[in-house]
């Protein structure tokens, strides 16, 4: 049974870059994007981003400035960085599996969460 | 503010029906693309309700239904349960921000 397991820094300084990895148990990443959503305490889901296997990128255009996100398809795993980060980051991040048709498709297979707080 | 309009809160009693809505635009559901609601317990991941705007996963009861209509889609809770109580959120394709979009969640209150 596939499932995801995410790891990562839980406290940053304002500026620093955040990392987070998210390992995919039980699947080689085929056929599938790969997704970051995060949600600020007491509010709702963003999309921050997706990649596939041969690592094609689509990210959110309010963050693509500050965002990569990189899969290493030896380990099964795929990372979120995000640059420059300010207290309005302070999130819990989830990685997410999409299924279904391109633009289409949803989120069925989700992270456990990080909690990423950025404070002085 | 969020691409999806849905509002703040609902409430309903034990076993009432109530319904979600989800607001977009003529490139986002407008456009055709589907919607996705996802049911969050408190302190957990987002939960898959309802994909393709009318779809149960497999293990998703049958008082959820989903459906579509112009730029807006909605989700029907029917026989309501103290199980229930949730924030909802909905998602789907924006062609105009090349991403996908939620909205902003609304809070069910089993009273």
């Amino acid at each position: 049974q596939v499932h995801l397991q995410q790891w990562g820094a839980g406290l940053l300084k304002p500026a620093e870059t955040l990392t987070l990895t998210c390992a995919v148990n039980g699947d080689s990443l085929s056929s599938y994007y790969w997704n970051w959503i995060r949600q600020p305490p007491g509010k709702g889901l963003e999309w921050i981003g997706d990649i596939n296997r041969d690592g094609s990128t689509n990210y959110n255009p309010s963050l693509k400035s500050r965002v990569t996100i990189s899969v290493d398809t030896s380990k099964t795993q795929f990372s979120l960085k995000l640059s420059s980060v300010t207290a309005a980051d302070t999130a819990v991040y989830y990685c997410a599996r999409s299924e279904g048709l391109r633009f289409f498709d949803w989120l069925y297979l989700w992270g456990q969460g990080s909690l990423v707080t950025v404070s002085s | 503010q969020s691409v999806l309009t849905q509002p703040p809160s609902v409430s309903g009693a034990p076993g009432q029906r109530v319904t979600i809505s989800c607001t977009g635009t003529s490139s986002n559901i407008g456009a055709g693309y589907d919607v996705q609601w996802y049911q969050q317990l408190p302190g957990t991941a987002p939960k898959l309700l309802i994909y393709g705007n009318r779809n149960r996963p497999s293990g998703v009861p049958d008082r959820f239904s989903g459906s579509k209509s112009a730029t807006s889609a909605s989700l029907a809770i029917t026989g309501l349960q103290a199980e229930d109580e949730a924030d909802y959120y909905c998602q789907s394709y924006d062609s105009s921000l090349s991403g996908y979009v939620f909205g902003a969640g609304t809070k069910v209150t089993v009273l």
